[in-house]
């Protein structure tokens, strides 16, 4: 079936401009997560939905970032007045319904993308 | 100190060769762990999770020292194919013992297999 799906996958902006990142989460999976790698540096957690509960917002860098999930399937990712240290792979992830008790929380990426700020 | 540290390598081996990596995790909180594979320029791909026992999934064997906050991953008789960054992960548990979603990742450890 199908995967993650990340558009684009690609894009390169000015710095100052707004930026829509989006994100198609595995039919059927509930949770949905963003990360960001920069280069050189492992992943660093964003922001994480599960249904209907509000979001964890914690991992935000600054206000400039936001995201909603809209009907519980598609999410996207906005940085507004881009900077240039905005530059990195912006990962989305879902993972099923959190197991109960003892469950594991196993997460498929989606491929990522690209943000190249100038 | 980071929540999750890996020595970043790189480790270079020859196929058929076995390699060993290590990571440490700072929050006693943390319930569930994995290790992740990242090939360069892909996303992340969960190569196991690791159990309080110890488990082994073909030439991967991952173990837990929960007292120690210690998790690792042997790689025997390697392969060309398994060149790739490793990645340990974590995750903490909420209230009511569910899994809490967020994951920890450390830097990662570059493997390069040669021939």
């Amino acid at each position: 079936g199908a995967g993650v799906s990340q558009s684009p996958s690609n894009k390169v902006t000015e710095k100052g401009k707004d930026v829509e990142l989006r994100c198609d989460p595995i039919s059927g999976h509930t949770a949905l997560y963003w990360y960001r790698q920069s280069l050189g540096q492992g992943l660093e957690f964003l922001i994480y939905f599960q249904g209907n509960s509000a979001p964890d917002k914690s991992g935000l860098p600054s206000d400039r970032f936001s995201a909603e999930r809209t009907g519980g399937s598609v999410s996207t990712l906005t940085i507004q007045r881009t900077q240039q240290e905005d530059s990195a792979v912006y990962l989305c992830a879902s993972s099923p319904a959190l197991a109960g008790v003892g469950g594991n929380n196993i997460q498929y990426f989606g491929a990522g993308t690209r943000l190249s700020v100038l | 100190r980071k929540e999750v540290e890996q020595d970043p390598g790189p480790f270079n081996v020859p196929e058929g060769a076995t390699v060993a990596f290590n990571c440490t995790y700072s929050n006693s909180a943390s319930q569930s762990f994995f290790w992740y594979r990242q090939d360069c320029r892909k996303e992340p791909k969960l190569l196991m999770s690791v159990y309080s026992s110890g488990n082994e999934d073909g030439r991967f064997t991952a173990q837990l020292n929960r007292a120690s906050q210690y998790i690792s991953l042997l790689i025997r008789d390697s392969k060309l194919s398994d060149s790739a960054t490793y990645l340990c992960v974590v995750s903490v548990w909420g209230a009511g013992g569910t899994s809490y979603g967020k994951l920890t990742f450390g830097q990662g450890t570059i493997l390069t297999v040669h021939p």
